[in-house]
C-alpha cells in the first residue's frame, strides 16, 4: 500500500537550516509528484511547494522563495525539504504528501515537526 | 490576492447534515479537493476533482459545485466526522500552485 515515511521531530536555533526526508514505499515514485505542505501550531495548511520526482522539476510557494529547496534521490525513492535562514515563524508541521497531478494530494505522510527556537 | 474562504465553524447534531462551503474570489481554473483532519493526524482526501470520492471513503462525504462556490455535504453526520475540512485547488496564478482555505471546525453537537 501506498505509505510516505517522514524524517523525526527537528530543533534548531534561528538562522539555520532544516531538512526534512520523505522516503515513499508502495508506488513507483517517479510517476507521481511530491508536495511540501505545512501547518504552525494551531493554524490552517499552508502549500510549500512541489517536485516532480521524474526529472526533479520543481515549483515554490511565492512567499518561501529563495529559503526553500526541494530535491530527490530516485535511488532510494525518498524526497527532501530543505529551508533555510529560519524563524520562529517556520516552526510548523511539515507534511509531505503524494500528488497524481500538480493539484491534488492524495497520500500524507505522517508529518515532521519542525521547531525554531533559540 | 485570490483565496478560497471558507466558514470558521459548523455545528451539526448526530444524524443532521452538514454543509460546509467554499468560496473563490473566480471560478479556479482546477478542481476543487476537500481534505479531513482530525486532532494530531495527517489530513486524509475525502473529495477530489469537485464531486468524487476516494476509495474507502464512506458514501455519507459528497461534493458539488455552483458557480464560484463548492460544498462538502456530510449526510447523517457520525461523532467521528469532528474534525478540521479544508478546500484546496489552485491559486489561478496558472504557476502549477496550490492554494487551500482557511478550514472549517466541524463540531457534533
Amino acid at each position: 500500500q501506498e505509505q510516505l515515511v517522514q524524517s523525526g521531530a527537528a530543533v534548531k536555533k534561528p538562522g539555520a537550516s532544516v531538512k526534512v526526508s520523505c522516503k515513499a514505499s508502495g508506488y513507483t515514485f517517479t510517476s507521481f509528484f511530491i508536495h511540501w505542505v505545512r501547518q504552525a501550531p494551531g493554524q490552517g495548511l499552508e502549500w510549500v511547494g512541489i517536485i516532480n520526482p521524474a526529472g526533479g522539476s520543481t515549483s515554490y510557494a511565492q512567499k518561501l522563495q529563495g529559503r526553500v529547496t526541494m530535491t530527490r534521490d530516485t535511488s532510494t525513492s525518498t524526497a527532501y525539504m530543505e529551508l533555510g535562514s529560519l524563524t520562529s515563524d517556520d516552526t510548523a508541521i511539515y507534511y509531505c504528501a503524494r500528488g497524481p497531478d500538480q493539484y491534488e494530494l492524495d497520500y500524507w505522510g505522517q508529518g515532521t515537526l519542525v521547531t525554531v527556537s533559540s | 490576492s485570490y483565496e478560497l474562504t471558507q466558514p470558521p465553524s459548523v455545528s451539526v447534531s448526530p444524524g443532521q447534515t452538514a454543509k460546509i462551503t467554499c468560496s473563490a474570489d473566480a471560478l479556479p481554473k482546477q478542481y476543487v479537493n476537500w481534505y479531513q483532519q482530525k486532532p494530531g493526524q495527517a489530513p486524509v482526501l475525502v473529495i477530489h476533482k469537485d464531486i468524487e470520492r476516494p476509495s474507502g471513503i464512506p458514501e455519507r462525504f459528497s461534493g458539488s459545485t455552483s458557480g464560484t462556490t463548492v460544498t462538502l455535504t456530510i449526510s447523517a453526520v457520525q461523532a467521528e466526522d469532528e474534525a478540521d475540512y479544508y478546500c484546496q485547488s489552485d491559486d489561478n496564478s496558472g504557476s502549477y500552485h496550490v492554494l487551500f482555505g482557511g478550514g472549517t471546525k466541524l463540531t457534533v453537537l
